[in-house]
């Protein structure tokens, strides 16, 4: 069954400072898509990225990059100097694209940048 | 419309009440999605419908939740009898393929719903 865990519950860190976030997932089928999704205190959800699962490339979009690693099933996502306005929940998720579309979201991690 | 639309916005309503939530996906999305978001929690599926397709209601938490999409516009989510353990924020999304979210889905601003 299709699962994605973000052990981070909570984090802090001080504005400038790189922070990661820890996703992992488990899915059955070879096929499949990582999302991120942010959603600040305003409450809704903004796209981040998508990445299918024969494309291990990390990326970069300006201060923020993903790093996808099918060995240990983990699709982590870095901000470098961090911001103010990068407090929000983030939220790893998971489609099993030959199956349905359904989206599976982690729990979501807590971010919070102190200034 | 520009955006995935929901109404209401907030909803109150008395324990045991029925309510409807509405969804406005984006013109010409053929998928739409329910999700639930309890206060301080992830995203729970609820439903996705895709098309013509017999919707996915794998999701769903009990025979007292149901929903229905004419053709690929507007969809509403029934709750009926409502427990308080109903309250969350309900949020609905669409895209435009139904078997490749290039883009993610696009989320609607939810409706808050408090049973009291």
């Amino acid at each position: 069954a299709q699962k994605v865990t973000q052990a981070q519950t909570e984090i802090s860190v001080v504005e400038k400072e790189d922070v990661t976030l820890d996703c992992v997932y488990e899915t059955r089928d070879t096929t499949y898509y990582l999302f991120w999704y942010k959603q600040p205190p305003s409450g809704e959800l903004v796209f981040l990225i998508r990445r299918n699962s024969f494309d291990e490339q990390n990326e970069i979009s300006g201060r923020y990059s993903w790093n996808f690693q099918k060995s240990t099933s983990s699709f982590n996502f870095t901000i470098t100097a961090s911001q103010v306005v990068d407090s929000a929940v983030y939220f790893c998720a998971l489609s099993e694209a030959l199956r349905d579309d359904k989206i599976i979201f982690g729990k979501g991690t807590r971010l919070h940048i102190l200034p | 419309g520009a955006g995935v639309s929901q109404s209401p916005s907030n909803k109150v309503t008395e324990k045991g009440k029925d309510v409807e939530l509405r969804c406005d996906p984006i013109s010409g999305h053929t998928a739409l999605y329910w999700y639930r978001q309890r206060l301080g929690q992830g995203l729970e599926f609820l439903i996705y419908f895709q098309g013509n397709s017999a919707p996915d209601k794998s999701g769903l938490p009990s025979d007292r939740f149901s929903a229905e999409r004419t053709g690929e516009s507007v969809s509403t989510l029934t709750i009926q009898r409502t427990q308080q353990e109903d309250s969350a924020v309900y949020l609905c999304a669409s895209s435009l393929a139904g078997t490749e979210p290039d883009y993610g889905y696009t989320f609607g601003s939810g409706t808050r719903l408090t049973v009291v």
